[in-house]
C-alpha cells in the first residue's frame, strides 16, 4: 500500500541554524501538507500546497518557513534559523482529490538546542 | 473557538472490552477523520465520515456523526492490546481536498492485557 515517507526521522540542531525537512507523499496525490505536534499538544496546520504554490498557511508559518517541491517526488519544509521553540514532531500529508482524506507520514522529530 | 475536543481524555480497560472515544466540535464541518499515533510515531488514518453520513463502519471501527450534536464517537469493538494508542478526531470544511484539518486533543487509550 502506497505510503508517505519523511527523512530524517530524527534531526538535531543549534538553534539559528537552517533544517531542511524531506517528504515524498503518495504519488499520485495533489495535496501536500505540513503540520507539526510540539510534545504533548494538538498537532497543529501550518501549510498547505497545491499546484506548485501555497494554498494556506498558519500564522505559526511565518517568513523562516518555506516549502517547496523541487522535483516530481519530494516534498521539503525548511526553517531558515531555526529557534528552541521549532522543536516539535513535523509531519508531512497528502491527499488526493476525491475528499479531504489526508495520508500523514511517519514524522521528522526535530530538536533544536 | 477550540475545535475537535475529544473525551475521555484517557482510557483504560480490559482486552476483548469495546471503547468508545468522543469528539465534540463547534463550527460547521464537511468532513471529520480519526487517527492514531502510537507513541511518538505518526499518525494513521482509521476514517473519514462526511457530514452527510451518520454512521460508517471499518472491521473492528464503527464512528458515528451527529451534526446537530456537533459531536462524534469512535467505537473500537473487542479491543485487543495493539489498539493501544492515542486517538485525535480531525475535521474540515472542504468538500474536495486541499482543506487543513483541525485536530483534538486526543484520547489516551490503554489496553489492559
Amino acid at each position: 500500500e502506497p505510503e508517505v515517507t519523511q527523512t530524517p526521522s530524527h534531526q538535531v540542531t543549534q538553534m539559528g541554524q537552517e533544517v531542511i525537512l524531506r517528504c515524498v507523499p503518495i504519488s499520485n496525490h495533489l495535496y501536500f501538507y505540513w503540520y507539526r505536534q510540539i510534545l504533548g499538544q494538538k498537532v497543529e496546520f501550518l501549510v498547505s500546497f497545491y499546484n506548485n504554490e501555497i494554498s494556506e498557511k498558519s500564522e505559526i508559518f511565518d517568513d523562516q518557513f518555506s516549502v517547496e517541491r523541487p522535483d516530481g517526488s519530494n516534498f521539503t519544509l525548511k526553517i531558515r534559523s531555526t529557534k528552541l521553540e521549532d522543536s516539535a514532531m513535523y509531519f508531512c500529508a497528502s491527499g488526493g482529490q476525491e475528499n479531504n482524506e489526508q495520508f500523514f507520514g511517519p514524522g521528522t522529530r526535530l530538536t533544536v538546542l | 473557538s477550540q475545535q475537535g475536543e475529544e473525551d475521555p481524555q484517557a482510557l483504560s480497560i480490559q482486552e476483548g472490552e469495546n471503547a468508545t472515544m468522543n469528539c465534540s466540535y463547534k463550527t460547521s464541518i464537511n468532513n471529520l477523520q480519526w487517527y492514531r499515533q502510537n507513541s511518538g510515531r505518526g499518525l494513521v488514518h482509521l476514517i473519514l465520515i462526511r457530514s452527510n453520513e451518520r454512521e460508517k463502519h471499518s472491521g473492528r471501527l464503527r464512528v458515528t456523526l451527529d451534526t446537530s450534536k456537533k459531536s462524534s464517537s469512535l467505537l473500537i469493538t473487542a479491543s485487543r492490546a495493539a489498539d493501544t494508542a492515542s486517538y485525535f478526531c480531525a475535521t474540515d470544511k472542504s468538500n474536495f481536498g486541499n482543506e487543513k484539518l483541525t485536530f483534538g486533543t486526543g484520547t489516551r487509550l490503554t489496553i489492559i492485557p
